[in-house]
């Protein structure tokens, strides 16, 4: 069901920044819908790590930061840390799914 | 601070029915301003939404899994609950229960648990 595209990896040194982009259609980013970010850790449930595109819930580090254009959205780490190796996924709705949220197909961060 | 703890069968046979109940704690599945969602995560592979309900009975359902869930919410019992019916192996993964908001977000997860399709 996933209609939101993410890379399948990305790297990078610590200290250094990634950014994830999160690729939608017309008919879910492209249609005002906002777009939020999770992170699994290995063997842990997923967090919310942002909500409405950019706000933080309370305890994430302002090292992560999100925006949106168009029919796309795309979260950056800053300051990549050891602790941030971790699965993303972004979340929207759509409305050819009436009701549904539908997740990205998930991208590892790996730090270097 | 609202909590949500998945419980249920490990293992189900193939072409059996999967059960899992999510207990709230720290607040109510009557809330108004919230919906209940389930998502599972199967090996290998990303989140896959199920679907959400509201304990007023609205649901929403994947369309890829409508014709095999059902969610329902016990308010005396504090919890709400996920079947799915015929399962495969396809269907092995970790299911995970939230809390979804009328923003479209899920805001509080359960720890997840294993549940594994076999014979």
């Amino acid at each position: 069901q996933s209609v939101l595209t993410q890379p399948p990896s990305v790297s990078g040194a610590p200290g250094q920044r990634v950014t994830i982009s999160c690729t939608g259609s017309s008919s879910s980013i492209g249609a005002g819908y906002d777009v939020h970010w999770y992170q699994q850790v290995p063997g842990t449930a997923p967090r919310l790590l942002l909500y409405g595109n950019n706000n933080r819930p309370a305890g994430v580090p302002d090292r992560f930061s999100g925006s949106k254009s168009g029919t796309s959205a795309s979260l950056a780490i800053t300051g990549l840390q050891a602790e941030d190796e971790a699965d993303y996924y972004c979340q929207s709705h759509d409305t050819s799914l009436r009701g549904s949220r539908v997740f990205g197909t998930g991208t590892k961060v790996t730090v270097l | 601070q609202v909590q949500l703890q998945e419980s249920g069968p490990g293992l189900v046979k193939p072409s059996e029915t999967l059960s899992l109940t999510c207990t709230v704690s720290g607040g109510s599945v009557s809330d108004n301003t919230y919906y209940w969602a389930w998502i599972r995560r199967p090996p290998g592979k990303g989140l896959e939404w199920i679907g959400l309900m509201h304990y007023t009975g609205s649901k929403y359902y994947n369309p890829s899994l409508k014709s095999r869930v059902t969610l329902s919410v016990d308010t005396t019992k504090n919890h709400f609950s996920l079947k799915l019916t015929s399962v495969t192996a396809a269907d092995t993964a970790v299911y995970y229960c939230t809390r979804d908001r009328v923003e479209y977000y899920m805001d509080v997860w359960g720890k997840g648990t294993t549940v594994t399709v076999s014979s």
